[in-house]
């Protein structure tokens, strides 16, 4: 079937500090890839997304590769700040019946201390 | 400007007591989605609608209804709430089918809770 592993949470880093949350996927064909991100209180906002083998997504800082090799889609980002606390879910798209639906990750919590 | 509204933002409901919860949007989109969000799980799709196309997930318990009266409004009912329904749930909205082509716009969710 297909389905989302993301690292267990919560991470806590300190401000500045690198950032890597893992994300593995088991799918049938070639999905597209996601991140979605939640702050306190909001709804789920796409962060960054692949479409295909050997894309990189990026956006704020954040950066993620789809490998097909490794079926990984990790999230990386070089320093991270306060204001990047959130939850972070990895996803990936799935087609069934001619419909297009997200299936997601458990979701990784990030707590950025100053 | 808020674009995928969900009111109320809280609610709760007595068990087997029917409930229904709203999702509104500005955005003038084809699709719009129904998730249920439990407590440190994944999102999980319950159904979904393409302009009027009513599609369930088969997983979905019959408890689970949806109308769409309208592009901009979609309603979630639980016609016989249990303990186990208390969740989030999400509202999303897309342009069109495509996801590596449309983005889903979530609304900030409705907290379910059943006493």
């Amino acid at each position: 079937g297909n389905s989302v592993t993301q690292m267990e949470g919560p991470v806590t880093l300190s401000e500045e500090a690198f950032l890597t949350i893992n994300c593995t996927y088991t799918a049938t064909g070639y999905p597209s890839l996601f991140w979605y991100v939640q702050y306190p209180g909001e709804g789920l906002q796409l962060l960054l997304k692949a479409t295909k083998a050997d894309d990189k997504g990026s956006n704020k800082g954040f950066e993620a590769t789809y490998r097909k090799e490794t079926t990984s889609f990790h999230l990386e980002k070089g320093s991270v700040q306060v204001s990047d606390s959130a939850v972070y879910f990895c996803a990936l798209s799935v087609t069934q019946g001619g419909s297009e639906k997200l299936v997601f990750g458990k979701g990784t919590k990030l707590t950025v201390n100053p | 400007d808020a674009m995928v509204i969900q009111n109320p933002r809280y609610q709760v409901t007595q068990f087997g007591k029917p409930v229904t919860l709203s999702c509104s949007q500005t955005l003038n989109h084809n699709v719009m989605y129904w998730y249920q969000q439990k407590s440190s799980q994944a999102p999980k799709l319950l159904f979904h609608y393409y302009d009027k196309d009513f599609n369930n997930e088969a997983d979905t318990p019959d408890n689970f209804q949806s109308r769409r009266p309208n592009t901009s409004f979609c309603f979630l009912d639980i016609r016989s709430p249990g303990l186990g329904d208390a969740a989030m749930y999400l509202c999303a909205t897309s342009r069109d089918f495509g996801l590596s082509s449309y983005e889903q716009y979530f609304g900030p969710g409705t907290r379910l809770t059943v006493t």
